[in-house]
């Protein structure tokens, strides 16, 4: 299995912040990585897919990028409905796996 | 508008099964490939597996390979996962969701998804 390391688990940040979020393959994955919001009501929408395509919706400031095996997602300006759980995941080869999430929390 | 609901969860004991339901509306059902995706309290998503259109491809994580199976019915426009042998590690909340295929990349992402149902194994 391809195992998906995100980086950081936890970041701290404040409204208007730029941050990003690290998201590491186990091998190469050609760009088959998609991210993920979860709010803390469960609630989990896709935000970006084949690396750095913004999916219908998401506003902007979110965007994707990388190559290989080491990907990222950028916050630009940091919203108040932005604090939640991300994720990445491979969709390079079976079984599909998703990085650990990332906590994005008030500072 | 596209809905997802996941129905069928509760408390069940060690070693028994459990069949999961998601009623699926404001689409074309059987256009889609489907998937479930699970997560344990406090823990990250993780992966179950997914069935194509007509049923005639189904793929699961290799762990849960001979304890899960993935079934739909496109009259009904639901999607199934029946749970056999249950243990504590299978308490989670289980989400369905639809996959969409991004043809210049050759990949599939989950576009929508359920609201999760939570499903507690213990005596």
């Amino acid at each position: 299995d391809i195992q998906m390391t995100q980086s950081p688990s936890s970041l701290p940040a404040s409204l208007g912040e730029r941050v990003t979020i690290s998201c590491r393959a186990s091998q190469g994955i050609s760009n088959n990585l998609n991210w993920y919001q979860q709010k803390p009501d469960g609630t989990i929408k896709p935000l970006i897919y084949y690396t750095s395509n913004l999916q219908s919706g998401v506003p902007s400031r979110f965007s994707g990028s990388g190559s290989g095996t080491d990907y990222s997602l950028t916050i630009s300006s940091l919203e108040p409905e932005d604090f939640a759980m991300y994720y990445c995941q491979q969709d390079a080869s079976f079984p599909n796996t998703f990085g650990a999430g990332t906590k994005l929390e008030l500072k | 508008e596209v809905k997802l609901v996941e129905s069928g969860g509760g408390l069940v004991q060690p070693g028994r099964s459990l069949k999961l339901s998601c009623a699926a509306s404001g689409f074309s059902f059987n256009d889609y490939w489907m998937g479930w995706v699970r997560q344990a309290p406090g823990k990250g998503l993780e992966w179950i597996g997914e069935i194509n259109q007509d049923s005639s491809t189904i793929n699961y994580t290799p762990s849960l390979k001979d304890k899960f199976t993935i079934s739909r019915d496109n009259a009904q426009n639901t999607l199934y996962l029946q749970m056999s042998k249950l243990g504590s590690e299978d308490t989670a909340i289980y989400y369905c969701a639809r996959e969409i295929y991004y043809y210049s990349g050759d990949l599939y992402y989950f576009d929508y998804w359920g609201q999760g149902v939570m499903v507690t194994v213990s005596s």
